[in-house]
Order: structure tokens, then C-alpha cells, then sequence
């Protein structure tokens, strides 16, 4: 069970916009910033979204992140085929004095 | 270019000692930055296990706490992982990463390629 909650799986068309939640609380997404990951298959993660919506050199301005209280969210716009891996939220914790993640949301691009 | 490299023993019996060292190029690893470990078993997510500061401190995951040690090597740009006492359900993916810091908020921003570390005898 993971400390942020997001749901195991979401699905779009080629062109469409689709959009990852990432749930938590106000020791984690509350009172700190959310980055995302993408984790394409056998490969390592690589951040996509820091400090809740921005986006590191080299990502398409596709993917965009926003945070209200204690949830954040994930947005793919413009779905392509190459879109299709796993995403996952993290944040620092305080009340555990560490990061935790999402479980992760396996994205299929239909 | 930041990157980092795991490497370590791929098979480790139960009971034992899973020992892993990140090294790292392109860049100190006595500059201003947290150095994390993250693991995934397979078909599973992302587990943060701790990080190490140049300065020494050090966070580690509460559920891990009393199994877990992460150390640096300045001299060899490297860090390492010392997780005991381990069973099959360490068996994972081990990535060491880096953390940055920029205008207050904390993100993982390098990742290493990961190393698939079996626990079995």
C-alpha cells in the first residue's frame, strides 16, 4: 500500500488528453511540491514534472503537472504512441522523514 | 552530463548482506546535493530506502531503518547501499539517483540504469 494513491491504470487515443491523479495527505503533497516520473518498459525512471508543473529541459510541453491541496494530477496532451509507460508521483514526507511514491500508473495508449 | 552507475553483486543469499556502490561522472559528489537509493521489485513500484549528504547525514526509510546504511566515498566519487538480513522480497531493481534542489523543491533529477540484485540461495 502506497502512501500516495494513484489509480493502476488509465487509456487514451492516439491525439487525446488524459490526465493522472496522485492523492495524498498533509504531510506529503500539502505542505511540499509533487514531481513526476515516466518509466518506460526495462528502463530506468526519468523526471518529467518538478515542483508540481514544471517541466525539465527536453520534455515536450505534451506533459504538464498541477497541485491543489493534497492531490496533484498529471496531464498528456496530444496522446502518442510512445506515451505508453508507467507514471509515478513522489513527495517528500515529513511526518516519515522521507520521499514516497505513488504506486504508479501504467499508461496504454489504445 | 550527470551519470550514475550501480554496481554490486547480482545474487545475494538470504540472510545475507546486499552491498551496492553508485558511482558517479559528469559531476562531485561532494556538491550540494542528496544522494538517494530507490528499489522496485519486479512488476511493482518505486520504494524510496534512504539518502546520504555530503555532510553525512542521513535518511532512511522507517520500514527499512534497522536493515539499512548508505555511506560515501568522496575519494572515489561513490556511494553505497548496505542493506542485511535480506529475503526474497529484496529481491529487486536497485537505482541509485541524485536530488536536486531548485528554488526550494526537491525532485530525483538523475537516475542510474538501475541493477537487478536476486536474493536467493
Amino acid at each position: 500500500q502506497s502512501v500516495l494513491t494513484q489509480p493502476p491504470s488509465a487509456s487514451g487515443t492516439p491525439g487525446q488528453r488524459v490526465t493522472v491523479s496522485c492523492s495524498g495527505s498533509n504531510s506529503n503533497i500539502g505542505p511540499n511540491s509533487v514531481s513526476w516520473y515516466q518509466q518506460l518498459p526495462e528502463t530506468a525512471p526519468k523526471l518529467l514534472i518538478h515542483s508540481n508543473n514544471q517541466r525539465p529541459s527536453g520534455v515536450p510541453d505534451r506533459f504538464s503537472g498541477s497541485k491543489s491541496g493534497t492531490s496533484a494530477s498529471l496531464a498528456i496532451s496530444g496522446l502518442q504512441s510512445e506515451d505508453e509507460a508507467d507514471y509515478y508521483c513522489a513527495a517528500w514526507d515529513g511526518s516519515l522523514s522521507g520521499w514516497v511514491f505513488g504506486g504508479g500508473t501504467k499508461l496504454t495508449v489504445l | 552530463q550527470v551519470q550514475l552507475q550501480e554496481s554490486g553483486p547480482r545474487l545475494v543469499k538470504p540472510s545475507g548482506t546486499l552491498s551496492l556502490t553508485c558511482t558517479v561522472s559528469g559531476g562531485s559528489i561532494s556538491s550540494s546535493h542528496w544522494w538517494s537509493w530507490v528499489r522496485q521489485p519486479p512488476g511493482k513500484g518505486l520504494e524510496w530506502l534512504g539518502e546520504i549528504h555530503p555532510s553525512g547525514t542521513t535518511n532512511y526509510n522507517a520500514s527499512l531503518k534497522s536493515r539499512v546504511s548508505i555511506s560515501m566515498d568522496k575519494s572515489k566519487n561513490q556511494f553505497s547501499l548496505n542493506l542485511n538480513s535480506v529475503t526474497a522480497a529484496d529481491t529487486a531493481v536497485f537505482y541509485c539517483a541524485r536530488v536536486d534542489k531548485l528554488l526550494g523543491e526537491y525532485f530525483f533529477a538523475y537516475w542510474g540504469q538501475g541493477t537487478l540484485v536476486t536474493v536467493s540461495s
